[in-house]
């Protein structure tokens, strides 16, 4: 079973709708970020959390340490949030490894 | 500030060769981390380094090899090349605390192998 897992896989929503985004890990971790990725291009860093819940735009970002799960919504989405979404998780300690769930791929249709 | 640059962008080469990947942090960063990316395994963490010191490595062979430079900047090798290093090869930096840090990545280097 991987360290991070992410659902769904693929999501098709139609403009305006209200969408969510799952992750779940299993280890112990001093932070959890979300990327994304647009088709062909680099990775933007969106959120890292620690506890709690962040918001940016039309994107906000929740954690809950103890059932080791995250989710991201973005609200009134738009075709120009379809991208791949990418949850990771940073152990605690001092191992600076980021391990990655395997991608959600958002379309989002006009 | 100018972002994360990586050199170069594109990269074809045969097996058995070995090729050298550069990335150049944003200016202050001290911590250089990197990725490989490919469609089956996703993104994989290789290497990360900290003032010019290993700090953190992935379950990666040792064909892959890296280092980093007074001046933060970091290169990245791979000897003996597969079929299976065929990859998007990400670097990304940081100011290196784990609790905080923010990965700001670069655009990445295209390897194939023939």
């Amino acid at each position: 079973k991987n360290e991070v897992e992410q659902s769904p896989q693929n999501l098709t929503a139609q403009e305006g709708e209200f969408i969510t985004i799952n992750c779940s890990y299993s280890v112990g971790i001093s932070a959890l970020h979300w990327l994304q990725q647009h088709p062909g291009g680099g990775i933007v860093s969106l959120f890292m959390l620690s506890s709690g819940k962040k918001k940016h735009g039309r994107l906000i970002a929740t954690i809950n340490i103890q059932e080791k799960h995250s989710s991201l919504h973005i609200t009134a989405s738009h075709p120009r949030d379809s991208a791949v979404y990418i949850c990771a998780v940073r152990r605690g300690g001092s191992n600076y490894k980021l391990t990655f769930g395997k991608g959600t791929l958002l379309t989002v249709n006009p | 500030k100018a972002g994360v640059t990586q050199t170069p962008r594109y990269l074809i080469k045969t097996r058995g060769q070995q090729v050298t990947l550069s990335c150049s942090p944003i200016s202050g960063h001290r911590s250089v981390s990197w990725y490989q990316q490919t469609p089956g395994q996703g993104l994989q963490f290789l290497f990360e380094y900290f003032s010019e010191t290993q700090r953190n490595k992935g379950n990666f062979p040792g064909r892959f090899s890296g280092r980093q430079f007074s001046n933060s900047r970091s290169e990245m090798n791979v000897s003996t090349l597969e079929l299976g290093d065929s990859a998007l090869y990400l670097c990304a930096s940081g100011d290196g605390q784990p609790s905080t840090d923010t990965q700001y990545f670069g655009p990445g280097t295209r390897l194939t192998v023939l």
